[in-house]
Parts: structure tokens; sequence; C-alpha cells
């Protein structure tokens, strides 16, 4: 099993439109959770960091369950300038260090 | 600060060759990480390092070697390409929080490598 898993995609979605996007990680010690973006040909962008209680960014929301091992996004009134790769990210315990590990990503294409 | 950056941006190998990534930061970051990744795929971890003097493998790190002599540099090292290798490679850094927290993973743009 990978240790993190995200929704294979793409999601195709009109402009406007309501997409929620889904992520499991195996580790339980996982204290840290990101969800990055990444446009074509690019370096990862942070987007936001994902907090027990939940948080919101402007159309953004993230949310965690630890007792699901279960992160999701959902972005609001998508705009085409959302099309990009999403990548779930959480922080692993091995060999005594601490390590990131990224998904596979979700790619998003919002269409007019 | 110019963040981190990664040179060269592309480089075209023959099969055999040696080469090296470089990356450099200037955030005073402690952790810095390699990683390629492929066509449609996510990124997998080659090496990281957690401070000067120090580096461990990642997921995947056969035919690839690292140093780290200072905090700024972490260079990656291929000492005979394989086709295998092609792909976009990205370096990146970040400081720790307190307790077991995980600050910003600051990225490079990238080195897009590709050997024939």
């Amino acid at each position: 099993r990978k240790e993190v898993e995200q929704d294979p995609g793409p999601f195709n979605v009109p402009e406007g439109a309501t997409v929620a996007f889904n992520c499991t990680y195996s580790n339980s010690a996982s204290q840290s959770f990101f969800w990055y973006r990444q446009d074509c040909r690019k370096e990862p962008k942070l987007l936001m960091s994902v907090y027990s209680s939940g948080n919101e960014d402007g159309r953004f929301t993230a949310q965690l369950n630890r007792a699901s091992q279960y992160i999701s996004l959902l972005i609001r009134d998508s705009k085409l300038s959302d099309s990009a790769t999403y990548l779930c990210v959480v922080n692993s315990i091995s060999g005594g260090y601490n390590k990131l590990i990224f998904g596979a990503g979700t790619r998003l294409a919002v269409h007019p | 600060n110019a963040g981190v950056t990664q040179t060269p941006k592309f480089r075209i190998l023959k099969i055999g060759q040696s080469m090296t990534l470089q990356c450099t930061q200037d955030m005073n970051h402690n952790y810095m990480y390699w990683y390629r990744q492929d066509p449609g795929m996510g990124l997998k971890l080659i090496y990281y390092s957690v401070g000067a003097g120090i580096t461990d493998k990642g997921e995947v790190p056969n035919g690839y070697n690292v140093s780290r002599s200072t905090t700024e540099d972490f260079p990656l090292r291929l000492e005979l390409a394989a086709p295998s290798q092609t792909s976009v490679y990205f370096c990146a850094s970040l400081q720790r929080r307190k307790g077991s927290g995980f600050d910003e993973q600051y990225f490079g743009p990238g080195t897009r490598l590709t050997v024939t």
C-alpha cells in the first residue's frame, strides 16, 4: 500500500463548480499535512497546510480526519486558473528522521 | 532571498556519462531533499539530508549519490547515466517547526534531464 494515496483524476469541471479531492495516508503517526499545487512543467508550491480543526483559505477548504487517516480539499467556485495538479503531502517517520511523502497528485481541468 | 536555485535547467546526457545537478538554498534550512518526477507521475524521494554532513537514502536512491558539505549546497551526482534516469529533478528545502511539525517545503525550479 502506498503511504499517500489520492483520487486518480483527472477531474474535468466547468467554471463555478465545486470539486473535492480526497487523500488517505497509512502512517498513523503522521502529524503534518499539506496540499501543494503543481502547474504543468513547474515546481510544486504550497497551497495550504491542513489543521486538525479544518481550515479555510478563500475558496479552498481543507479537512483532516485522523481516525480515518483521511484528508480532503474542497474548491468552491472553480476558476480557469485553478487548473493544475493537486498533491497531498504527509510527513512520515522512518529511520528516526521525518520526511514528507507526496501523493501522485490529482489533476484538475476547469473549462469555460 | 533567492530561495532554492538549481542548475542546469536542462541537460541531455549520453548513456554512461556522468554529471552533477547543483542545488543551493539561501534560507539557512537544515533539511534538503532531491526528488525525481517522471511524466504524469508523482514525486519520488531520491536522497535527503537533515543537516551538513548527514545524508540518507530515500525511495529511489540507486544510480545516484549526494553530499552535504555545507548547509547551503546539496549536489546530486549521476555516475553512469541510464535512459531510466530521464526525468525532472527537483531539489527542495525546509525548516522544521518546533516539536514534530514541519514548515513549508520550498522547491527549486527543476532540472529536466534526458538520457539517450
